[in-house]
């Protein structure tokens, strides 16, 4: 892929469920993968960076991993909550670019 | 300094006018981007510079947008006879070189939301 692919596009959940989103990346040339949280009428919030494969990184209750032989990268985001609701953006590092997915927008029902 | 800040966060303006936007990034930080986003779609790259160098332009970015970053401080998009399709939100993003922190994390401004009626 040459693009960086985020599923599903939007997400409804109810309060206190977990749920998880996607992002496929390429993997060639690979330098690092960010997540970030886009609230609106806010700017877009750094969430992770990771560059190794396999690493996992934790901020309270929102979670990533990362797979680079293969190009994916999930989110994961434990007992959901109002303040969650967002968008939340996929970005990869490649050749000094960065390129964005389209997003997951996430809906928190209460 | 709390972060990137971006001026105006509205405009709207007629077909054919002319729009400026004002970013002015983190200050220890070098690199500055400017990204487009429309409806629906993650932001796109336009241009970036380090210090006032103008580095890399995306073919998004056609002769009626130009950018600047004379001191390399802040930086300003203008873009000349606005049509309707240039109607979206400017971000601003800025970051410190490579050489300084392992990974290239981008600090965004709140954007500018243009609309050209």
């Amino acid at each position: 892929i040459l693009n960086v692919e985020q599923s599903p596009q939007s997400l409804h959940v109810q309060e206190g469920d977990s749920t998880n989103f996607t992002c496929s990346f390429p993997s060639s040339n690979f330098y690092a993968l960010h997540w970030y949280r886009w609230e609106t009428a806010k700017s877009p919030e750094a969430l992770f960076v990771m560059t190794l494969n396999g690493d996992e990184k934790k901020k309270g209750r929102i979670s990533a991993t990362l797979n680079t032989k293969e190009g994916y990268s999930y989110l994961y985001i434990k007992g959901s909550q109002p303040e969650d609701s967002a968008t939340y953006l996929c970005a990869s590092s490649r050749d000094d670019k960065i390129i964005f997915g389209k997003g997951t927008r996430l809906h928190i029902l209460p | 300094d709390t972060g990137v800040s971006q001026d105006p966060r509205h405009k709207i303006t007629k077909r054919g006018q002319n729009v400026t936007f004002r970013c002015d990034p983190i200050s220890e930080h070098n690199r500055l981007y400017w990204y487009r986003q429309t409806l629906g779609q993650g932001p796109e790259f336009l241009t970036y510079f380090q210090n006032e160098a103008q580095l890399e332009k995306s073919r998004l970015l056609s002769d009626r947008f130009s950018a600047e970053r004379p001191k390399g401080s802040f930086s300003t998009l203008e873009i000349q006879r606005t049509e309707q399709g240039d109607s979206a939100m400017y971000l601003c993003a800025s970051s410190l070189p490579q050489w300084v922190q392992v990974t290239d994390t981008q600090y965004f401004g709140p954007g500018t939301r243009l609309t050209v009626l």
